[in-house]
């Protein structure tokens, strides 16, 4: 069965702080995708990132980075210098290869404090 | 380029009524994918459709069924509303063999009073 976990239900910090957000994956699959969502009040899921299973290599794009660890099933994404227009809901997502169903965490809701 | 649109932005229905929703992909992209999002919840998968055919289902019932048009926009219908339909629903697309992206639009909010 595949899972995406997302501990943490909701996260506030001022801003300028640098923030990271954690999500655990299950799968048995050797070939999948990871993606990170982000979906602010308006509700609309803007993409972020799509990571395969053979890419472990970290990526950053601006402040935001992120860190893929198959020895530990972890996709975890840092906001740098965080600012109040990142406060949204961001989800972690977990997809088999040529399966196309995209399985979603709960979500993580982040708060930038002014 | 327009991106993925769906109408309408809000709904609301009574339980026991039927309803239509409707998706637009973004241009280029010939594969749907339709989601509910439950308040608090994050999306699950309903449905897909690939040329104008069901091609995978999630753990939703019989109550919910789509289509897909030759110009490959979509319609999500769902029967017998109940009260635990009340969500946002979410479409999204990408070429299927191409890309493993899926773009999404900005949902439409049903509520079932």
């Amino acid at each position: 069965a595949q899972k995406v976990t997302q501990a943490q239900t909701e996260i506030s910090v001022v801003e300028k702080e640098d923030v990271t957000l954690d999500c655990v994956y299950e799968t048995r699959d050797t070939t999948y995708y990871l993606f990170w969502y982000k979906q602010p009040p308006s509700g609309e899921l803007v993409f972020l990132i799509r990571r395969n299973s053979f890419d472990e290599q970290n990526e950053i794009s601006g402040r935001y980075s992120w860190n893929f660890q198959k020895s530990t099933s972890s996709f975890n994404f840092t906001i740098t210098a965080s600012q109040v227009v990142d406060s949204a809901v961001y989800f972690c997502a977990l997809m088999r290869w040529r399966d196309d169903k995209i399985i979603f965490g709960k979500g993580t809701r982040l708060h930038i404090l002014p | 380029d327009a991106g993925v649109t769906q109408s309408p932005t809000h709904l609301i229905k009574t339980r026991g009524q039927q309803v239509t929703l409707r998706c637009s992909p973004k241009s280029g992209h010939d594969t749907v994918s339709w989601y509910q999002q439950a308040l608090g919840q994050g999306p699950q998968f309903i449905f897909q459709y690939y040329e104008e055919e069901e091609r995978q289902r999630g753990n939703f019932p019989d109550r919910f069924s789509g289509h897909q048009f030759p110009n490959y926009s979509s319609e999500l219908n769902v029967n017998a509303l109940l009260l635990g339909d009340s969500a946002l629903y979410l479409c999204a697309s990408w070429l299927a063999g191409v890309t493993d992206t899926q773009y999404f639009g900005p949902g439409t909010r049903l509520t079932v009073l």
